[in-house]
């Protein structure tokens, strides 16, 4: 167990349809990481967000979106879904720099 | 750009050791070893950092050269639950953590009893 936990576990929506995935991090751990794995791509690096504020965007879609609240919890915001974002959604926390540890993940099926 | 993993697949009896290789066209400040079973989350087993510095787990052993931005992971005395596929992070630039990890493809380990 890593500390990280992301809420739903796996989430089952129609094409066109916006959902939200949740991540807490670690205790004390300030970044937030968002990757998406899929079979076609890899693991890939969406976003960064250190103590409320983003840092990097990586390939992130612009129908993807992300924040982090004051309580250091971050949201990543899909909309308008297509087939082809069904994924594993990873979020990934770490104190600034150096290791990040993964959650267990969300796995979005988009039909 | 996307570090190169090699091999992409590797068969090994319980006890055999194995080497795992990542190779990057641009200059790292570091690099990550996260190892992932079917389903599950990455686990993290090791960083190594521009300069020398490595933190990890004791029984996982590393290198990373930066003039080649090679790195390549050690794994000996294999055993069952070493099984799954391996994947090197790598970050470039000045580090700072900022930018997230460049994934390579993956190496698939398979130990066999």
């Amino acid at each position: 167990d890593s500390g990280v936990t992301q809420t739903p576990k796996h989430l089952i929506t129609a094409t066109g349809q916006r959902v939200t995935l949740r991540c807490s991090p670690r205790s004390g751990d300030l970044s937030v990481y968002w990757y998406q794995q899929s079979l076609d791509q890899g693991l890939q690096f969406l976003i960064h967000y250190y103590n409320g504020e983003e840092r990097a965007k990586g390939n992130i879609l612009e129908r993807f979106s992300a924040q982090q609240f004051p309580d250091l919890h971050s949201e990543l915001n899909l909309s308008s879904l297509e087939l082809g974002d069904s994924a594993l959604y990873f979020c990934a926390s770490s104190v600034g720099k150096g290791e990040q540890f993964f959650g267990p993940g969300t796995r979005l099926t988009v039909l | 750009q996307q570090p190169v993993q090699s091999p992409q697949a590797v068969i090994l009896r319980e006890g055999e050791d194995a080497v795992i290789n990542c190779s990057s066209s641009k200059a790292l400040y570091s690099v990550h070893w996260y190892r992932q079973k079917h389903g599950e989350a990455p686990v993290f087993l090791m960083i190594l950092l521009k300069g020398g510095e490595q933190k990890g787990h004791e029984k996982i052993s590393a290198s990373f050269n930066e003039k080649k931005q090679q790195s390549s992971l050690y794994l000996t005395a294999s055993q069952l639950s070493y099984s799954g596929t391996y994947f090197c992070g790598t970050e470039g630039g000045s580090g700072g953590g900022a930018d997230g990890l460049t994934f390579g493809k993956g190496t698939h380990l398979i130990i066999q009893p």
